[in-house]
């Protein structure tokens, strides 16, 4: 099953807008990681936050996690169309596997 | 560097086919992955190897194995491929565990017929 299920499935918006993703999650982690996937390529890391962070910044990515509600949410700020891609989160169970699983992911697609 | 390559990029195979699924890392990372991704169903972990000479289990191991053949090289294995493994198949590597980021491969489209 999958652990962290991103919210919304789909987002379409002009460029120039911000885009807001969420995910959630269901047992308690370690740390939790946005991925990108652009269409036919490989997943490439945006961010890592840890689950004593509250909030973390990469250039026009913010990332914020709410362990007590089990969720965080990636927000792209200014949007381009190269932003275009399918986005994952993934978390690191703190017992157990020792693997990061993944959601089912979200895809934006950012109108020129 | 190259960081993590897979080969084949394609693959076409009949039901009981077998084949295996290359991947090799050139930055030194302890930790390597096998991913299969399918449509609208996310990433879905298969094997992986936290170190060399040792492999775990993931979600989704039935009908695959995995050989951690040195530091660099993790294979996958399909011993007789059946529809249902028709995926789209990702390697990823870690420097020292899950605690990190994982870097992929580009991944092998694999098509069971």
């Amino acid at each position: 099953s999958q652990q962290g299920e991103e919210d919304p499935q789909a987002l379409s918006i002009q460029e120039g807008e911000n885009a807001t993703m969420n995910c959630s999650y269901k047992t308690s982690i370690n740390n939790l990681q946005w991925y990108r996937q652009n269409s036919g390529r490989g997943l490439v890391h945006l961010i890592l936050i840890r689950s004593n962070e509250r909030e973390k910044h990469s250039g026009r990515l913010r990332v914020t996690l709410d362990t007590s509600k089990k969720s965080s949410s990636l927000l792209i700020t200014a949007s381009r169309a190269a932003d275009t891609a399918s986005y994952f989160c993934a978390t690191v169970p703190y017992t157990g596997r020792r693997a990061l699983t993944f959601g089912s992911g979200t895809r934006l697609q950012v109108q020129p | 560097n190259a960081g993590v390559t897979q080969t084949p990029k394609f693959q076409v195979l009949k039901t009981g086919q077998s084949m295996t699924l290359q991947c090799a890392q050139d930055m030194n990372h302890n930790s390597m992955y096998w991913y299969r991704q399918d449509p609208g169903m996310g990433l879905r972990l298969i094997y992986y190897s936290a170190s060399e000479g040792t492999t775990d289990k993931g979600e989704v191991p039935n009908g695959y194995n995995v050989s951690r053949l040195n530091k660099r090289e993790f294979s996958l294995r399909l011993e007789s491929a059946a529809p249902s493994q028709t995926s789209v198949y990702f390697c990823a590597s870690s420097l020292t565990g899950v605690k990190e980021k994982l870097f992929f491969g580009s991944g092998t489209q694999l098509s069971v017929l």
